[in-house]
């Protein structure tokens, strides 16, 4: 049971390029999304989906895009990467899209852009 | 508004002390769920607790225990006999359980570090 996976693990950036974050899940979650986590700012919610062709923006949407044509994929796309982009991001699916349950994280993509 | 607070940012403790973790939430739900993750120097977030807001028992599991407080808003994460292991981030977090759409409150970490 491989759970949340993500890739790439880490990717460097210059500014302006464009890139997808993958995440898969294989718990048949409804609930997917993502977080990024900064360095004493906790985990900030970027996206979320409550199930296939269901999307909403969280806390910090701007400059990423995000579609759901599966219930296991969710990537995450970079339009055109900043500096402020520079951050660990973090894919999560959950049992309940009513926040009953517990988050599955995957294990993270380091992202830096240049 | 949903607010996680996690006013300790970082610890340090010597090896077999205990060490308390505090979190204070604020919301306006009567229904609400309140978790607890560690984040290893490896970096993946482990899930360890789940707790609603019916439920005010204190969990213990091994080492580790649990105190939920709703008169002061609180859910405490106490280590005892803390082990080098137990290094890590550590957050708090809440959720609204509402019907669609839910979001999950994080508070900025507590940095635990267990000094050999």
């Amino acid at each position: 049971n491989a759970g949340v996976t993500q890739t790439p693990k880490f990717q460097v950036l210059k500014t302006g390029q464009s890139m997808t974050l993958q995440c898969a899940q294989d718990m048949n979650h409804e609930y997917m999304s993502w977080y990024r986590q900064d360095p004493g700012m906790g985990l900030r919610l970027i996206h979320y989906s409550v199930g296939a062709g269901i999307t909403d923006q969280g806390e910090v949407p701007n400059g990423y895009n995000v579609s759901r044509s599966t219930t296991e994929d969710f990537p995450l796309r970079l339009l055109s990467a900043a500096p402020s982009q520079t951050s660990v991001y973090f894919c999560a699916s959950s049992y309940s899209i009513r926040g009953t349950s517990p988050l599955h994280f995957g294990n993270g993509t380091r992202l830096t852009v240049t | 508004a949903q607010k996680v607070t996690q006013a300790q940012t970082e610890i340090s403790v010597v090896e077999k002390e205990d060490v308390t973790l505090d979190c204070v939430y604020e919301t306006r739900d009567t229904t609400y769920y309140l978790f607890w993750y560690k984040q290893p120097p490896s970096g993946e977030l482990v899930f360890l607790i789940r707790r609603n807001s019916f439920d005010e028992q204190n969990e213990i599991s091994g080492r580790y225990s649990w105190n939920f407080q709703k008169s002061t808003s609180s859910f405490n994460f106490t280590i005892t006999a803390s082990q080098v292991v137990d290094s890590a981030v550590y957050f708090c977090a809440l959720s609204q359980g509402a019907n669609t759409g839910n979001q999950f409150y994080f508070g900025t970490g507590t940095s635990l570090t267990v000094i050999p």
